[in-house]
């Protein structure tokens, strides 16, 4: 395991259908961060674990947003009701606790038609 | 509201130059900062800086902190085509539970041979 990975790493599906992404962080790392990116910003902060445990979600995480991470290792972001608004880049971090620096994966790019 | 801001947002320059990449922030409880390299996917991590004035270096890279001025720059020496890039600059928040990452637009970095 040398790095954080999502799946899938495309994914275009039409609006109002669900989707869903999976991280898999690095295997030592006990916080796991979703963002999201749009063309030309900088990634913006959805929601955070630390563990099993979901401590902070932003305010951009609206009730169609849904995340776990089950068992503290991989997690999944849920999107219900896709809207075209959604359509962005998914990125996942990963770091230890204790420390500042957050790996992130490729990321799942979405586009909602 | 936690804010960074880099500037410029875009620049291009010819390969052997040395650029000079800022960032400002204004945030509440300041962790760290962090510079990150984007090309087509994940950012990559650069450097994170906690302490104003100590200097990080990483061949033909260097980053500095002013905790009272609250900016941070990044200087690229002997620019080469393979620096073309997006360079972000995120700094970490203490929240209650943990820390997150505010990032900025990002400077898009352009090296022409």
């Amino acid at each position: 395991d040398t790095g954080v990975s999502q799946n899938p790493r495309h994914k275009i599906t039409k609006r109002g259908q669900n989707v869903t992404f999976r991280c898999d962080p690095i295997s030592e790392h006990n916080r796991l961060y979703w963002y999201r990116q749009t063309l030309g910003q900088g990634p913006e902060f959805l929601t955070y674990f630390q563990n099993e445990a979901q401590l902070e979600k932003s305010r951009l995480l609206s009730d169609r947003f849904s995340a776990e991470r089950p068992k503290g290792s991989f997690s999944t972001l849920e999107i219900q009701r896709t809207e075209q608004g959604d359509s962005a880049m998914y990125l996942c971090a990963s770091s230890v606790q204790g420390t500042e620096t957050q790996y992130f994966g490729p990321g799942t790019r979405l586009l909602v038609l | 509201e936690d804010k960074v801001v880099q500037s410029p947002l875009s620049l291009v320059v010819h390969e052997g130059d040395t650029v000079t990449l800022n960032c400002s922030y204004e945030v509440t409880n300041f962790r760290s900062l962090l510079w990150y390299k984007q090309e087509k996917k994940a950012p990559t991590f650069l450097f994170m800086l906690t302490s104003s004035g100590i200097e990080k270096k990483s061949g033909r890279l260097s980053s500095i902190l002013d905790k009272k001025e609250l900016f941070s720059i990044l200087n690229i020496t002997a620019t080469q085509t393979g620096d073309s890039a997006i360079y972000l600059c995120a700094v970490g928040v203490r929240e209650t539970s943990g820390s997150r990452l505010t990032f900025g637009e990002g400077t898009q970095l352009t090296v022409n041979p």
